[in-house]
């Protein structure tokens, strides 16, 4: 079956520093790859997506490449900010299915 | 409403006990799920809603987990006997069905069920 696999948190960062988490994952055919961020008390939010292999979804300094040859969706900023600290899930939805599969999450940290 | 609403947004109850768990979904969303959260486990899939029917309920941890939407709308989770491995973050989210695939869904705050 489908599954995602994120790097293990928390993630600790000093604000200015470069992030990656790393996501890959096992689907069959060609899924689509998101990103969601959940900020402390809040649900679950949308931070980018991307539905066919070398798209690049990006929104708020987050990018995240579709690569198929290694199955992989990693989230990357150049430049984090205190406000970056959450909660980060990766997740696909595979073709012709309408329930999303979750990765565990991993937790960033960033400090002043 | 402007998001998805949870109620409550916590709930203690006693090993034993019946506890049902409500959700508003965004006005038109056809679709609607429920997702539990654990510490450490991610994002589990319960049960997914396409307007009152349920045509995958396959995440129900045990029979003693149910729920049902009506008018299309307002959805209830309910735990008979709860258990302390039932304690968890209860997630709703609820999407608009294009047929595309690549629906995004949009969550509600949960609410943190602690069986004592």
């Amino acid at each position: 079956g489908d599954s995602v696999t994120q790097m293990e948190g928390p993630v600790t960062l000093s604000e200015e520093a470069f992030l990656t988490i790393n996501c890959t994952y096992t689907a069959t055919g060609y899924p689509s790859l998101f990103w969601y961020v959940q900020y402390p008390g809040e649900g679950l939010q949308l931070l980018l997506k991307a539905t066919k292999a070398d798209d690049k979804g990006s929104n708020k300094g987050f990018e995240a490449t579709y690569r198929k040859e290694t199955t992989s969706f990693h989230l990357e900023k150049g430049s984090v900010q205190v406000s970056d600290s959450a909660v980060y899930f990766c997740a696909l939805l595979s073709g012709g299915s309408y329930i999303p599969t979750f990765g565990r999450g991993t937790s960033l940290i960033v400090h002043p | 409403g402007a998001g998805v609403s949870q109620s409550p947004s916590n709930k203690v109850t006693e090993k034993g006990k019946d506890v049902e768990l409500r959700c508003d979904p965004i006005s038109g969303h056809t679709a609607l799920y429920w997702y539990r959260q654990s510490l450490g486990q991610g994002l589990e899939f319960l049960i997914y809603f396409q307007g009152n029917s349920a045509p995958d309920k396959s995440g129900l941890p045990s029979d003693r987990f149910s729920a049902e939407r009506t008018g299309g709308s307002v959805s209830t989770l309910t735990i008979q006997r709860t258990q302390q491995e039932d304690s968890a973050v209860y997630l709703c989210a609820s999407s608009q069905t294009t047929g595309e695939g690549n629906e995004k869904l949009f969550f509600g705050s949960g609410t943190q069920l602690s069986v004592l």
